[in-house]
């Protein structure tokens, strides 16, 4: 199957600084992306849809300026957690959809933010 | 409303026998998908098995079948053969194709322990 990375696995960040997380299809063009959010033995939470070239969409309750999403080239998209607190302490995972019309999501590895 | 449900937060299984993981789903939507993940301790989400609306079979993937009982709106996951390396947080999941936005919503997840 289509494989999707994430970078970084893993990162600790202190209080009120920002992290970027890279989520990258590295072998077919993905029109769409999707971040999600799980904490541990839960679901996972989808928090915006990003399409190449234009604005997230962001589900309700999460908030856009802090979880800022970028999709600018078609196997690309990056989330930034903005002046992070320990509540935002999760696992974050990225899925890409094809352009191919299939029904298929692909899913990144996750990252697992701590901020201290 | 709640679109996936799964009823079972957890289960117990023998080596070598089959385990059943209950799913029902909620949509107007004529026509959709339904999806099995498996997530394992390390974070990835690996896809099973996926499920049309419109396909006649049951569909199957090796040692995963989906019981879809479609009157019920119901898209059990029968894993035959437990293997030590099944234990695992499994999740249903569901896509509406109309909406063309390959938005999935996901079921709550049952635990599996496979014991040997």
């Amino acid at each position: 199957g289509a494989v999707v990375s994430q970078h970084p696995s893993r990162v600790i960040c202190k209080s009120g600084t920002s992290v970027k997380i890279e989520c990258r299809s590295l072998d077919f063009q993905a029109t769409t992306m999707f971040w999600y959010r799980q904490f541990p033995k839960q679901s996972l939470m989808l928090m915006a849809t990003s399409n190449e070239g234009s604005k997230a969409t962001y589900e309700q309750g999460v908030e856009k300026d802090k979880f800022l999403i970028n999709h600018a080239s078609l196997t690309l998209s990056t989330l930034t957690v903005t002046s992070a607190h320990p509540e935002d302490s999760s696992f974050y995972i990225c899925s890409a959809a094809g352009t191919s019309g299939g029904y298929e999501q692909y899913f990144g590895p996750g990252t697992r933010l701590t901020v201290t | 409303a709640q679109k996936i449900t799964q009823t079972q937060p957890g289960m117990f299984v023998q080596e070598k026998e089959a385990v059943t993981l209950d799913c029902t789903y909620d949509t107007s939507d004529p026509s959709y998908g339904l999806f099995w993940y498996k997530q394992p301790s390390s974070g990835e989400m690996i896809f099973l098995i996926y499920q049309g609306s419109y396909d006649q079979q049951n569909a199957t993937e090796g040692r995963y079948s989906l019981n879809f009982q479609k009157a019920r709106k119901s898209a059990n996951l029968v894993i035959s053969a437990s293997q030590l390396g099944d234990s695992a947080m499994y999740f249903c999941a569901m896509r509406e194709l109309l909406t063309g936005d390959y938005k999935l919503s996901f079921g709550a997840g049952t635990t599996v322990t496979v014991r040997a």
